[in-house]
């Protein structure tokens, strides 16, 4: 079956730097992918869709710059999340879609990112 | 403001009962229902789904129904299992389905005692 990768798991950095997660389909090829991100007792909101070959949308509020969006491939898309601070700390994941319509997301498992 | 609402944190049931977790939404426009199930450190995986056209959908022991008139829906497990035990998610698509951004709910977290 469909199965997203995501990398790392868990990842703990100091304030001011940067972060890399990277999201892959394994065995299929996804033109757009989905970052979420969950803080603590909060629902998953949606950050940004990820377009191969074209830059990204962003929701409201979710800064572009901050939050570096790259979809070089139709197997991976990579969020940078830059310049970090403590208040970044959150669960970050990423989704594709196989097919169109109404099939579901599939989900990787998701980054622990704390900032200290 | 919440569009996807699921009031109840947590539920406890034992082995063997029906567990019943609800769900209800505030945007009319929502056409499309979602359930998904999430362990600890794994990402959610898709349960089962509903269409607007339909009140009920069923796959092996998990129903979901849909009561539009009251903007409600609610997940049945029956009977339910230890391995049931994680945190459930009510989702909806907020442009339809072909979209990617599904408006979640809080979640759930039901545990099955043996």
């Amino acid at each position: 079956g469909a199965v997203v990768s995501q990398h790392p798991s868990r990842v703990i950095c100091k304030s001011g730097t940067s972060v890399k997660i990277e999201c892959r389909s394994l065995d299929f090829q996804a033109t757009t992918m989905f970052w979420y991100r969950q803080f603590p007792k909060q629902s998953l909101m949606l950050m940004a869709t990820s377009n191969e070959g074209s830059k990204a949308t962003y929701e409201q509020g979710v800064e572009k710059d901050k939050f570096l969006i790259n979809h070089a491939s139709l197997t991976l898309s990579t969020l940078t999340v830059t310049s970090a601070h403590p208040e970044d700390s959150s669960f970050y994941i990423c989704s594709a879609r196989v097919g169109g319509g109404n099939s579901p997301l599939h989900f990787g498992n998701g980054t622990r990112l704390t900032v200290t | 403001d919440q569009q996807v609402k699921q009031n109840s944190p947590s539920l406890s049931v034992q082995e063997g009962r029906i567990s019943i977790l609800n769900c209800d939404y505030t945007n009319s426009m929502f056409d499309y229902f979602l359930w998904y199930k999430k362990y600890p450190a794994e990402g959610p995986t898709f349960l089962i789904s509903i269409s607007s056209i339909k009140d009920k959908n069923e796959d092996g022991r998990f129903t979901v129904f849909l009561n539009k008139s009251a903007k409600h829906l609610s997940l049945h497990i029956v009977p339910s299992q230890p391995g049931d035990s994680a945190v459930y998610f009510c989702a909806a698509p907020l442009y339809g389905g072909s979209q990617g951004n599904l408006i979640f709910g809080k979640g759930t977290k039901l545990s099955v005692k043996p």
